[in-house]
């Protein structure tokens, strides 16, 4: 199965400061790449498909990118509610894996 | 699009965790496949397995053919069975749906229900 690495584990950030989060896979992943916001006691969600797609409703704070094997989560000027956890996922093969996740604290 | 799971939040081992996600507010039969994922502090996120309405699956292997995802058309939800469950199958368990029928990324999520194994 593809193997999903995420770093940092956990990034510290002042409000109104700006973060960027890392994801590699083990394998090529032909732009399947989603990332996932995760808030205390709730679900995941979908903010990014496609490495780049913002899907509905997600502002454009939140923007995705590759760089050679890297995959990269950008979020600017950090507001209360973007404190959370953050995962990556490939959907390029069964079985689709996240990574671990990065957690954004203040 | 909302989904709803439910289910015993206490399974003894070796016994079968059986949970359903109801889905409202859209059709079971549309252009998405159904899935269950679960989270563990040990595990993190794991996909679990996936359904279309016509009936195809998919499942990871690393349960080894323990769980079995069912789809009802005429109540609007689908299911997933578990069997043999341990301890490491404690987690919480969701539904999601992928966002298209060729894009398995997932949209919509249930709030998730907490299965323990124990007796």
């Amino acid at each position: 199965e593809i193997v999903m690495t995420q770093s940092p584990g956990t990034m510290s950030v002042s409000p109104g400061e700006g973060a960027t989060l890392s994801c590699r896979a083990s394998q090529s992943l032909y732009g399947n790449l989603a990332w996932y916001q995760q808030r205390p006691g709730q679900a995941p969600r979908l903010l990014i498909y496609g490495i780049s797609t913002r899907a509905t409703g997600i502002p454009a704070k939140f923007s995705g990118r590759v760089s050679g094997t890297e995959f990269t989560l950008t979020i600017s000027s950090l507001q209360s509610e973007d404190f959370a956890v953050y995962y990556c996922q490939q959907y390029k093969e069964r079985p689709y894996t996240f990574g671990q996740g990065t957690k954004v604290e203040i | 699009v909302h989904l709803q799971e439910s289910g015993p939040g206490l399974v003894k081992p070796s016994g079968t965790l059986s949970l359903t996600c109801d889905v409202s507010g859209g059709s079971i039969s549309s252009s998405h496949w159904w899935n269950w994922v679960r989270q563990s502090p040990e595990k993190g996120l794991e996909w679990i397995g996936e359904m279309y309405h016509t009936g195809s699956s998919n499942y990871n292997p690393s349960l080894s053919s323990r769980a079995t995802i069912s789809i009802d058309k005429s109540k609007n939800q689908f299911s997933l069975d578990l069997t043999s469950v341990t301890a490491a199958d404690t987690a919480l368990y969701y539904c999601a749906r992928s966002r298209t029928a060729l894009e398995y990324n997932m949209d919509v999520w249930g709030k998730g229900t907490a299965v323990t194994v124990s007796s």
